[in-house]
């Protein structure tokens, strides 16, 4: 079993819906939660990211964690063709060292 | 501009030469890494340096070598490149993180496509 799972997709969705992504992982270790963004031959940036549990807002972005559930989501407001890209999230304890789920690609219809 | 820089992007080889990935950036950050992604598996680790002349595995070091004597590059080497490290590879780069600090921002190159024939 990985250490942190993503489904792959793709997630179709029309203009304007809402994306909502999620990642499920087993080390209760992990402390800080990211979501990066990558681009079609380009590399992953980091789209937000959380410390334990809660919930964070930026702009038509929100990521939430749950640690109880090990579970966590991103949500994407009002989505636009140019959300259209993988969304992979990444965990870590302590320390440098990130673990990736494998990314869930996106694809925003006009 | 703050950037990691790869080179080369693409590459096509044959099993057994030799080749290098460069990996160079310019934001003083100790921290450098090597990914490798691939369909279904996500981005996993190769290697990893803390700072200048240390370097640690990481999940799939095998088949794949490292050096990091000056802070801003970090090459990728395949010694005797085979078939199954056809991939694309990332290097990423961020400051060091303490055991108690946040999350350190990783920030990744444009990647290298290399398929090994």
């Amino acid at each position: 079993q990985k250490e942190v799972e993503q489904d792959p997709g793709p997630l179709s969705v029309p203009e304007g819906a809402i994306v909502s992504l999620n990642c499920t992982y087993s080390n209760s270790a992990f402390q800080y939660f990211m979501w990066y963004r990558q681009y079609s031959r380009k590399g992953p940036e980091l789209l937000m990211y959380t410390y334990s549990s809660g919930n964070k807002e930026d702009g038509r972005f929100t990521a939430q964690v749950d640690k109880s559930s090990k579970y966590i989501s991103l949500f994407i407001r009002d989505s636009q063709p140019s959300d259209s890209a993988t969304y992979l999230c990444a965990m870590k304890a302590a320390g440098n060292k990130l673990t990736f789920g494998g990314g869930t690609r996106v694809l925003v219809k006009p | 501009e703050a950037q990691v820089t790869q080179n080369p992007r693409y590459l096509i080889t044959v099993t057994g030469k030799k080749l290098t990935v460069t990996c160079s950036q310019n934001m003083n950050h100790e921290y450098m890494s090597w990914y490798r992604q691939d369909p279904g598996l996500g981005l996993r680790q190769i290697y990893y340096s803390m700072n200048v002349e240390v370097t640690d595995k990481g999940d799939v070091p095998e088949g794949y070598k490292v050096s990091r004597k000056e802070k801003r590059n970090f090459p990728l080497i395949l010694e005797s490149p085979s078939p199954n490290q056809t991939s694309l590879y990332f290097c990423a780069s961020s400051f060091t993180a303490g055991p108690s600090s946040g999350a350190n921002v990783l920030t990744f190159g444009a990647g290298s496509r290399l398929t090994v024939l």
